[in-house]
């Protein structure tokens, strides 16, 4: 378990919704990281967020949204739905702005996203 | 565009066997890599990173390989057992604030006892 949740684990929707997806950091983790996984793309790193701020940004659309609250929760919002956002999404935590150094990443389990 | 890429979207061995990933990166500027493991259901997990300081790096039954004259990384895990069985990636990125973790597309490797 690597201390990283992720809410819901499923979820099916329509085109042209809207959804919500929810992350809770490892406790005392100040960055969250968002990525999507689709199997033509890999892995495709959205955006970071350190302590309530935006710090980089991916291959993140329009229509996709994220912010993080004071709690440090993380929410991706993906709306105006696509048949294409049909995806994995994962958030990953680490404790320091620079995460990317080893060990210190730690990713959930994920959000399966279905698009009908 | 940058990327980083795996010469081989699958890899099959014996349990015992040695295994070797491959990973071709673009990006002369990066200078730190990873090696992820995502077993099914699971987020990816770290393996092994090297710096680009280094030419190897050694963990507990893992080797990675860093060539930086022909941009190739490789993974090597010796006495290949069944819960070895994944999905590999590499990733590669600067060590700079801002920015992003890429990660290459893959290499499922199935291990048969």
């Amino acid at each position: 378990d690597s201390g990283v949740t992720q809410t819901p684990k499923h979820l099916i929707t329509a085109t042209g919704q809207r959804v919500t997806l929810r992350c809770s950091p490892r406790s005392g983790d100040l960055s969250v990281y968002w990525y999507q996984q689709s199997l033509d793309q890999g892995l495709q790193f959205l955006i970071q967020y350190y302590n309530g701020e935006e710090r980089a940004k991916g291959n993140i659309l329009e229509r996709f949204s994220a912010q993080q609250f004071p709690d440090l929760h993380s929410e991706l919002n993906l709306s105006s739905l696509e048949l294409g956002d049909s995806a994995l999404y994962f958030c990953a935590s680490s404790a320091t702005l620079g995460g990317w150094v080893g060990e210190k990443l730690f990713f959930g389990s994920g959000t399966q996203l279905s698009v009908l | 565009g940058e990327s980083v890429g795996l010469h081989l979207p699958t890899l099959s061995v014996q349990e015992g066997d040695n295994s070797i990933i491959n990973c071709a990166y673009s990006n002369s500027a990066s200078d730190y890599f990873i090696w992820y493991k995502q077993e099914s259901g699971k987020g990816p997990q770290f393996i092994i990173d090297i710096r680009s300081n280094m030419d190897k790096r050694q963990g507990q039954r893992v080797t990675v390989l860093l060539n930086k004259t022909v941009k190739h990384l490789s993974l090597q895990i010796a006495a290949t057992q069944p819960g070895d069985s994944a999905v590999y990636f590499c990733a590669e990125t600067r060590l700079k604030a801002g920015t992003a973790l890429i990660f290459g597309k893959g290499t499922t490797l199935s291990v048969s006892s």
